[in-house]
């Protein structure tokens, strides 16, 4: 079974400027979750989408979203960068939602460098 | 809120030699799973061991087994025979009720040859 993917690899972006990352699930799961990864802060939850819908959100501002399709994948978007917003972002899918017992697999991630 | 605390930033090991590598976590829930990810310098997560709460029995895959002692709240990975490959950030990962993960800051990992 192919991994979680997520496109692009890596992105260059100035501030102001807008971005759309792109990351498809493993075939089967219905469930998946967005990460930022920084030196500073670490790993922080964005938010997940199951069954199109979001189920859950982290403390993050409005300029950061996201959807879900039909098919399972999903793409999240960041308005308005700022430099902070250099990060590599993780996507993690999962078979289910709102269960103890699912175990999130990762994908490679998107490298985002805001200039 | 839940909490996940790795204490060393940094470790290191010579191949074939045992490391053990020290996670605590902070929860009000009874219910809750907890694991290790590994990410190698590809930046690839990848799941290493994961612990359900309401087993006594520590989880052990090949080389990689826990401690997990509930009460104290804490859970430890032990990497018997270490290898290069096992060069990495260890992070370790608590999930509750919610859907979403929260992570330790890490523990870099170096295996000498």
């Amino acid at each position: 079974k192919a991994g979680v993917t997520q496109t692009p690899r890596y992105l260059i972006k100035t501030r102001g400027q807008q971005v759309t990352l792109s990351c498809s699930p493993i075939s089967g799961h219905r469930s998946v979750s967005w990460y930022q990864q920084t030196p500073g802060q670490g790993l922080q939850f964005l938010f997940e989408y199951f069954s199109e819908t979001q189920r859950n959100k982290g403390n993050f501002p409005g300029r950061f979203s996201g959807r879900q399709f039909s098919n399972s994948r999903s793409e999240m978007n960041v308005s308005t960068l700022e430099l902070g917003d250099s990060a590599l972002y993780l996507c993690a899918s999962s078979y289910t939602s709102g269960g103890y017992t699912d175990t999130q697999y990762f994908g490679p991630g998107t490298r985002l460098t805001v200039l | 809120a839940q909490t996940v605390t790795q204490s060393q930033p940094e470790m290191s090991v010579q191949e074939a030699e045992t490391v053990t590598l020290s996670c605590t976590y902070d929860t009000s829930e009874s219910d809750y799973y907890l694991f290790w990810y590994k990410q190698p310098p590809s930046r690839q997560m990848i799941l290493v061991i994961r612990q359900e709460a309401y087993k006594q029995q520590n989880a052990t895959e090949n080389r990689f087994s826990v401690n997990f002692q509930k009460a104290a709240k804490s859970f430890s990975l032990k990497i018997s025979d270490s290898q290069l490959g096992d060069a990495a950030m260890y992070f370790c990962a608590y999930k509750g009720g919610s859907e979403k993960l929260v992570f330790g800051k890490g523990t870099k990992l170096t295996v000498n040859p």
